[in-house]
């Protein structure tokens, strides 16, 4: 089984630049997250959609846009990349709030 | 907000020995989550503990959940080098982060040969 699978595992991009990190799951589960993870600061949430047709604002949305395109998919954008979104993005999906998380293998992002 | 607080932050032993981390919060959590994430990878769930005072093991992994339901513990016995990774908690319960789940930010732990 397949999981959790995120597109592309690296990406540099110049400041400025905008991309989209596609997530996809096959587990028919009903939420999906995107979280980022900087050294020292742990994982923290950006967006999530508890259910198809519903997103939600995390701990830090600032920069950040997501489209919850249908069950399976969930995509995270950066509009106009700055430095400080240098990090390690994961997508993660549950069957609902506070059950067991599938994460994803990451992406790792270097905006320079 | 809650908090949950991890330590130690990093630790490194020699294989065969045994190590204790720990996840502490002021807040009460309905359910406290354990993960292992090794590099390049997505942290994989270990555990999960609902009731307090609860205790799991998984081979040579004891968890246990505080009677209080404000902190929990991994204890590794006779560690092993597949056993380094960065272990993270998270909290579940009604007054958690917006997803429902609060993550601590981790113990680095390093098993040498």
């Amino acid at each position: 089984n397949a999981g959790v699978t995120q597109t592309p595992k690296f990406q540099v991009l110049k400041t400025g630049q905008s991309m989209t990190l596609q997530c996809a799951q096959d587990m028919n589960h009903n939420s999906m997250y995107w979280y980022r993870q900087d050294p020292g600061m742990g994982l923290r949430l950006i967006y999530y959609s508890a259910s198809e047709g519903t997103t939600d604002k995390g701990e830090v949305p600032n920069g950040y846009n997501v489209s919850r395109l249908n069950k399976r998919e969930f995509s995270l954008r950066l509009e106009s990349a700055a430095p400080s979104q240098t990090s390690v993005y994961f997508c993660a999906s549950n069957q609902g709030l506070r059950e067991k998380l599938f994460f994803g293998s990451g992406t790792q992002l270097s905006v320079l | 907000t809650q908090l949950l607080e991890q330590s130690p932050q990093f630790l490194s032993i020699q294989e065969g020995e045994n190590l204790t981390v720990y996840c502490n919060s002021s807040s009460v959590f309905s359910s406290l989550q354990w993960y292992r994430q090794e590099p390049g990878e997505g942290p994989v769930l270990l555990v999960t503990v609902v009731t307090g005072g609860e205790v799991k093991k998984l081979k040579r992994l004891t968890f246990q959940f505080g009677d209080a339901r404000k902190d929990s513990s991994l204890h590794i016995t006779a560690a092993q080098p597949g056993d380094t990774g960065l272990y993270l908690c998270a909290g579940g319960g009604s007054g958690g982060g917006a997803d429902g789940l609060t993550f601590g930010k981790g113990t680095h732990l390093i098993i040498q040969p």
